[in-house]
């Protein structure tokens, strides 16, 4: 299985153009999530999503947008993309079940470059 | 806001130590915890979990404590080795499957 699969690995943009991140995992989990981590720090919550159709906020959802049309795939836009988004951002899902363990499955990452 | 704090606690143990990593969570009302490993230029691996109902739970070579009271978490490696070097998050699970995660620890294990 190829698990949670990213698109683009590496990506240079103007401040202002907007663009977005692609995410696919194949393992039918119910929960997909993104994350930034900037250098040397944690990884922050940006959108989450519990199943087709539902999305919520993370911690630090301003600038960026998703949808679940799918369950399959957790597209990130970025709007008009500003310096302070240059980061490295990860997609991950788990399954959605109280019997299940919460494990997040993490793709390989997409980092993200400003200027 | 932007968080401050540019650089990752470290914690250097020489190989075949024990190693203890910290984290303290926030959310009193979390009831799931996981802790991550995460290589150079790779996503973070699920090491271990425990629930809010336990203090304590054993996997191989890795143990992890569990203190409600002070909303503490602790890994413990046990024999460390050269492959354990990386990055080590604590993350809650605050419900509904929302997870955040802590601000990490460097593992350095000298051989």
């Amino acid at each position: 299985n190829a698990g949670v699969t990213q698109t683009p690995k590496f990506q240079v943009l103007k401040t202002g153009q907007s663009m977005t991140l692609q995410c696919a995992q194949d393992m039918n989990h119910e929960y997909m999530s993104w994350y930034r981590q900037d250098p040397g720090m944690g990884l922050r919550l940006i959108h989450y999503s519990v199943g087709a159709g539902i999305t919520d906020q993370g911690e630090v959802p301003n600038g960026y947008n998703v949808s679940r049309s799918t369950t399959e795939d957790f597209p990130l836009r970025l709007l008009s993309a500003a310096p302070s988004q240059t980061s490295v951002y990860f997609c991950a899902s788990s399954l959605a079940r109280v019997d299940a363990t919460g494990e997040l499955f993490f793709g390989e990452g997409s980092r993200l470059t400003v200027l | 806001g932007e968080s401050v704090g540019l650089h990752l606690p470290t914690l250097s143990v020489q190989e075949g130590d024990n190693s203890i990593i910290n984290c303290a969570y926030s959310n009193s009302a979390s009831d799931y915890f996981i802790w991550y490993k995460q290589e150079s230029g790779k996503g973070p691996q699920f090491i271990i979990d425990i629930r809010s109902n336990m203090d304590k739970r054993q996997g191989q070579r890795v143990t992890v404590l569990l203190n409600k009271t002070v909303k503490h978490l602790s890994l413990q490696i046990a024999a460390t080795q050269p492959g354990d070097s990386a990055v080590y998050f604590c993350a809650e699970n605050t419900g509904g499957f929302k997870t955040i995660f802590g601000a990490g620890t460097r593992l350095f294990v000298k051989a």
